[in-house]
């Protein structure tokens, strides 16, 4: 499978702080960038989502930064709060939508 | 119905012995994912319908997992022959137009081979 790399595993923030996590693809064939939340016991939810037409979308304190050129991605999560802490995936899906493809994770706790 | 539908929320089963897992997506969606997280890590591709076709199977381990999705009934997930590196949170994940829109995800199906 297309591997989707994301940095870093573990993140502690200070409550009110920025969270910044990372990835990169390689197929450029990708065309949908999903982030989602997942709380422990619970199925992944989507947090926000871009397209490569974008540069940066913004929902809230959450934004996503795309840099087409570098195939990276990135979530900036504004103000982080305490109910922020859970794990974020990014993925990736390509034009043809036949699946999602993950990266590992990033744990993130906000320490208030 | 609203939500992705996945039963049993547990299931154990002995080395060798089958598993089934069952998704019910949500009314109206015409895609179905399939995904194996272990270890609360990485989710690994398994299958995806388009309705009761096959979208793409290029995750499935063939020798001993199938899966189905057939009219006016939840779609399933079968396991011969369970190893005890299957032992997982199997999430099923639905949605309207394919997977480079919003997917849904349902609770999972925690699959613990003894």
């Amino acid at each position: 499978q297309q591997q989707v790399k994301q940095s870093p595993q573990s993140l502690i923030v200070q409550k009110g702080g920025i969270s910044i996590i990372n990835c990169a693809y390689e197929n450029t064939a990708f065309d949908y960038f999903p982030w989602y939340q997942q709380f422990p016991g619970k199925g992944p939810a989507l947090l926000i989502a871009i397209r490569p037409d974008v540069s940066e979308k913004k929902e809230g304190r959450f934004t996503i930064s795309f840099n087409k050129s570098a195939k990276q991605f990135s979530l900036h999560i504004m103000d982080s709060q305490p109910g922020d802490s859970a794990t974020y995936f990014c993925a990736a899906s390509n034009q043809a939508g036949t699946a999602l493809i993950f990266g590992k994770g990033t744990t993130l706790s906000v320490s208030s | 119905g609203e939500e992705v539908a996945q039963t049993p929320k547990h299931l154990v089963r002995g080395e060798g012995q089958k598993a089934k897992l069952y998704c019910a997506p949500i009314k109206g969606h015409s895609y179905v994912f399939w995904y194996q997280q272990v270890l609360k890590n990485e989710f690994k591709f398994l299958i995806s319908f388009q309705n009761e076709n096959v979208f793409d199977e290029t995750g499935m381990p063939k020798e001993r997992f199938s899966a189905k999705c057939l009219p006016n009934s939840p779609c399933s997930l079968e396991i011969q022959a369970t190893k005890l590196e299957d032992s997982a949170v199997y999430f099923c994940a639905s949605s309207p137009t394919g997977g480079n829109t919003e997917a849904f995800f349902g609770q999972g199906t925690r699959l613990t081979v003894v």
